[in-house]
């Protein structure tokens, strides 16, 4: 069982540099989401997704953008990045809304310097 | 809007002693509350989580949590800690419409 991969696992990348950050899922589930991990922050909303073709900004989505054009696959890029991005991402997905349990990918760790 | 506080940074407790990790929340309306833990460099996990019914909401590996709607409070317990509990905690609410807002996050630190 795959669940939710991420990919890469680890990235450097330059200031202004954009770059993508993969996610799929293999368990069909409708939404999926997209957070950073920063210490003593918990994880904060970036964007989600209810299904293929839908997407909505967190909490936090200056600098990212996404897409679903399936209901495996939500990438989230960065546009032009900024040290203020460094930070571990992690890629969630649920069967449906905010009563089930998401299952988080393993993560990005991703540098801007 | 919804938030989550997790007071204590961190826990130390010692195995085979009973361990307790807070959570308090501010919802409107009906909350759903989430614990997942987060061992290194590893995505987080579901222990376990309240939607509706009865307070006391059972989880994996031995995690209990208990729902108080007058406190706005959702604390992770275990009777008994193990070495291998440690590992950083996360509580999480939502309610109907909504994502999931996490708190800070707790360090569990079990020593032998």
């Amino acid at each position: 069982n795959a669940g939710v991969t991420q990919t890469p696992k680890f990235q450097v990348l330059k200031t202004g540099q954009s770059m993508t950050l993969q996610c799929a899922q293999d368990m069909n589930h409708e939404y999926m989401s997209w957070y950073r991990q920063d210490p003593g922050m918990g994880l904060r909303l970036i964007h989600y997704s209810v299904g293929a073709g839908i997407t909505d900004q967190g909490e936090v989505p200056n600098g990212y953008n996404v897409s679903r054009s399936t209901t495996e696959d939500f990438p989230l890029r960065l546009l032009s990045a900024a040290p203020s991005q460094t930070s571990v991402y992690f890629c969630a997905s649920s069967y449906s809304g905010a009563n089930t349990e998401a299952f988080f990918g393993q993560g990005t760790r991703l540098t801007v310097v | 809007a919804q938030s989550v506080a997790q007071p204590e940074d961190q826990v130390n407790v010692a195995e085979g002693n009973p361990l307790t990790v807070k959570c308090t929340y501010s919802v409107s309306g009906n909350p759903y509350l989430f614990w997942y833990v987060q061992y290194p460099n590893r995505g987080l996990q579901f222990l376990l989580k309240y939607i509706t019914g009865d307070n006391l909401v059972k989880g994996s590996y031995g995690f209990e949590a208990e729902f108080n709607k007058s406190q706005t409070s959702f604390h992770l317990k275990k009777p008994s800690a193990l070495v291998s509990d440690s590992a950083l905690y996360f509580c999480a609410v939502s309610k109907a419409g909504n994502m999931l807002t996490f708190g800070g996050g707790t360090r569990l630190m079990v020593k032998p």
